[in-house]
């Protein structure tokens, strides 16, 4: 069965740092990855997805995510935090066919 | 207007009460599922129904049942409301073939 590490659970950033946000796996087929983010008060929506292909994947708000298959790790980066990405960041993990397993959530606040 | 409803938004209750948390979507998708959401925890699957007459148990089903009215429709209830699922809930919905999930706004539920 696939699982979903997320290491950090609460990070704190100053606006216009970088930011890192880890994401481990464990699936014994090619995983499809995602990094979801969950405003307060919101649903869930999708920053980018990994099916195949090249590994390093651009998304939405100028997030992007780097597959590596030999560490199973599928983090998330900016490179300059602004103060509305302050959030909660969920790691997904599917299979063809399978269901959705999601990581336990990293909190993002942002300093000023 | 949303691609994914769910209502309502807010519901307290009494413990022992029956509850029904609903689901519409306007994106033509087959498959449609419920999540609940505890902090620390990450998104648990409750149910998931790939059409009409498909409705599968997720990994905490015990205590709640569904009902897929239509295709755009996806019912949970819980006949017997207790403290301990208090939560937010959440309705994902996914096309056939794709693992990609869009969320509702969530509904928050509380049991008192």
């Amino acid at each position: 069965a696939q699982s979903v590490t997320q290491p950090d659970i609460h990070i704190t950033v100053s606006e216009g740092a970088s930011l890192e946000l880890r994401c481990n796996y464990s699936y014994g087929a090619t995983p499809y990855l995602f990094w979801y983010v969950q405003s307060p008060g919101q649903g869930l929506q999708l920053l980018l997805k990994y099916f195949s292909g090249d590994t390093l994947v651009q998304g939405i708000k100028g997030f992007e995510a780097e597959f590596k298959r030999s560490q199973s790790s599928f983090n998330l980066r900016k490179p300059s935090v602004h103060w509305s990405d302050a959030a909660e960041y969920f790691c997904a993990v599917a299979g063809y066919g399978q269901n959705f397993v999601f990581g336990p959530g990293t909190r993002l606040s942002v300093l000023p | 207007d949303a691609d994914v409803t769910q209502t309502p938004r807010n519901r307290i209750t009494k413990t022992g009460k029956r509850i029904m948390l609903e689901c519409s979507q306007t994106k033509g998708h087959d498959r449609m599922y419920w999540y609940r959401q505890d902090p620390g925890l990450g998104l648990q699957l409750i149910y998931y129904s790939f059409d009409v007459k498909d409705i599968n148990k997720g990994e905490i089903s015990d205590g709640y049942s569904v009902s897929r009215q239509a295709q755009a429709k996806f019912s949970l209830s819980l006949e017997s409301a207790i403290p301990n699922q208090t939560a937010l809930y959440f309705c994902a919905t996914s096309a056939k073939n794709y693992n990609e999930q869009f969320f509702g706004p969530g509904t928050r539920l509380t049991v008192l």
